[in-house]
């Protein structure tokens, strides 16, 4: 199985500044005859079921707001909040769809400092 | 707009059996591949198990294989996952959700349910 794996755990961020939250993988996920990267973003508030934001690692889903962004290749991706909002306190998870299992990361808790 | 609503949740006996329903609207339910995902207490999101649009092709968690069985039925737009053989660490809140419109299998989770909890203890 390819392992997800987030950094920070927990992340205070002021509002107004970023927030930058890492995710790496045991194995590639990018497809080279795609050129795609199997890679997406989720958003959970509490009690709340997760929300897709990004997906092909960098393209934003329909409605997220462009503070939203992705980036990264091959094993190394990054999911950037520019301009922290009382809103976007939540957990963010990553997801590798290159291969099944499909499998998460273990999710950063995004907090207002 | 699409919906996701699970039912069937509730308390169940370690070695009991209970099944999940997840009923569909907002979009033709019989194009897309379904899943089911589940999230332990306090834990992460984990990947139970899929099924193709037609039924015909199923993929399941090794942690789940032999115990759970993903099924649909179109005509109704429903989604179902019968769980026997429970065991504590099935303790979940059980997602019901949509993959994502490529007409194939492997993807995102575009939409998800609000979840039924499946608390097995007793």
């Amino acid at each position: 199985d390819i392992v997800m794996s987030q950094s920070p755990d927990s992340l205070p961020v002021s509002l107004g500044e970023r927030a930058t939250i890492n995710c790496k993988s045991s194995h590639t996920v990018l497809h080279s005859s795609f050129n795609k990267n199997y890679i997406a973003w989720y958003q959970q508030k509490p009690g709340q079921p997760p929300k897709l934001l990004i997906y092909w690692a960098s393209t934003r889903e329909s409605g997220v707001p462009d503070r939203f962004s992705g980036s990264g290749s091959g094993t190394d991706f990054t999911l950037t909040i520019n301009s922290l909002q009382a809103e976007d306190v939540a957990v963010y998870y990553c997801q590798q769809y290159y291969t099944t299992p499909r499998t998460f990361g273990q999710g950063t808790k995004v907090e207002v400092k | 707009d699409v919906h996701l609503v699970e039912s069937g949740g509730g308390l169940v006996q370690p070695g009991g059996s209970q099944r999940l329903s997840c009923a569909g609207s907002g979009f033709r339910f019989e194009s897309y591949w379904m899943s089911w995902v589940r999230q332990a207490p306090g834990a992460g999101l984990e990947w139970v198990a899929s099924i193709k649009d037609d039924g015909s092709e199923k993929d399941y968690a090794d942690s789940v294989k032999g115990r759970f069985t993903i099924s649909r039925d179109n005509g109704q737009n429903s989604l179902y996952l019968q769980m026997d053989s429970l065991r504590g660490d099935d303790t979940a809140v059980y997602f019901c959700a949509r993959e994502a419109p490529y007409g194939d299998y492997l993807y995102y989770f575009d939409y998800w349910g609000q979840g039924a909890l499946v608390t097995v203890s007793s």
